[in-house]
C-alpha cells in the first residue's frame, strides 16, 4: 500500500523556467515532509523540508508548498538549471515514528537548454 | 560535521552466497540508523531501523538481517542471497528520537545477485 505517491514519473522543463513536482499522500497522520534529489548510483541528497504547521517553506531556488486538506505537497524549482536534472523523491513521516519515512516512487526531471 | 559512509559500493554475488554491507556514521553520537532499498518504480523502501546498539526493528519480512554492534555502525547481512535481493541499498542516519529530524543517506551499494 503506497501511502506517498508521485504520479508523474518524468518531467521535462526548459532551462530558466519553473519546475513543479507534485506529491500526494493518503495518511492524514503524516506531519513532516522532505524532498530529496538523487543522481544515478548515488545516495539521495536532502533538499528541503516542511512540517504540517506551515504551508510553505523556501530555501533559495526551492520552495515547498503543503496543502493539508488536499493531502498534497509540491516542490517548485525556480529557475531550473541543467544541474537540476535528477530524480526527485518526496517523503513523509509521522511524529514520534523514529524517523521512519515513506517515500514516493520519484519523478525524473530533465532540464533542457 | 556529520558524515556517513557505506561499502562496498558495488558487488556481484552468486545466489546462495552470504552478504555483508557496512555503514558507519561519524561526527555524531547515538544516531538513529536505517537501511533502505531502492526498488524500480517503488521509491525507497525502509528495511530496518535502529535506535541504539543491539536494537533492530524490521519493517518488512525478507531474507536479510541487520545488526548494530557499535553506536555508529550498522550492518546489513544475509546468510544466503536470493536473486530478488538484487537492488540499490542505502544506509541513512538521523538525530533525535522524534520525527521532524531529517534523514541523511550514504552513497549507496549496488548489489547484483547472479
Amino acid at each position: 500500500d503506497q501511502q506517498v505517491k508521485q504520479n508523474s514519473p518524468s518531467l521535462s522543463v526548459q532551462e530558466g523556467r519553473i519546475s513543479i513536482l507534485n506529491c500526494d499522500y493518503t495518511n492524514s497522520m503524516f506531519d513532516y515532509f522532505l524532498w530529496y534529489k538523487k543522481y544515478p548510483a548515488e545516495g539521495p541528497t536532502f533538499l528541503i523540508s516542511i512540517s504540517s504547521i506551515k504551508d510553505k517553506n523556501e530555501d533559495g531556488r526551492f520552495t515547498v508548498f503543503l496543502n493539508k486538506s488536499a493531502k498534497h505537497l509540491s516542490l517548485h524549482i525556480v529557475p531550473s538549471q541543467p544541474g537540476d536534472s535528477a530524480v526527485y523523491f518526496c517523503a513523509a513521516s509521522v511524529t514520534d515514528s523514529w524517523g521512519k519515512f515513506q517515500f514516493g516512487a520519484g519523478t525524473q526531471v530533465v532540464v533542457t537548454p | 560535521s556529520q558524515t556517513i559512509h557505506q561499502w562496498p559500493a558495488t558487488l556481484v554475488q552468486p545466489v546462495g552466497s552470504p552478504l555483508s554491507l557496512e555503514c558507519t556514521v561519524e561526527g555524531t553520537s547515538n544516531p538513529n540508523l536505517y537501511w533502505y532499498r531502492q526498488a524500480a518504480g517503488r521509491g525507497l523502501q525502509l528495511l530496518f531501523y535502529s535506535v541504539g546498539i543491539g536494537q533492530i526493528s524490521s519493517e518488512v519480512p525478507q531474507n536479510l538481517s541487520a545488526s548494530r554492534p557499535q553506536d555508529r555502525q550498522f550492518i546489513l547481512s544475509s546468510k544466503k542471497l536470493l536473486l530478488s535481493d538484487s537492488g540499490f541499498y542505502l544506509c541513512a542516519w538521523s538525530q533525535g528520537a522524534s520525527s521532524g529530524n531529517t534523514i541523511y543517506f550514504g552513497e549507496g551499494s549496488w548489489l547484483t545477485v547472479v
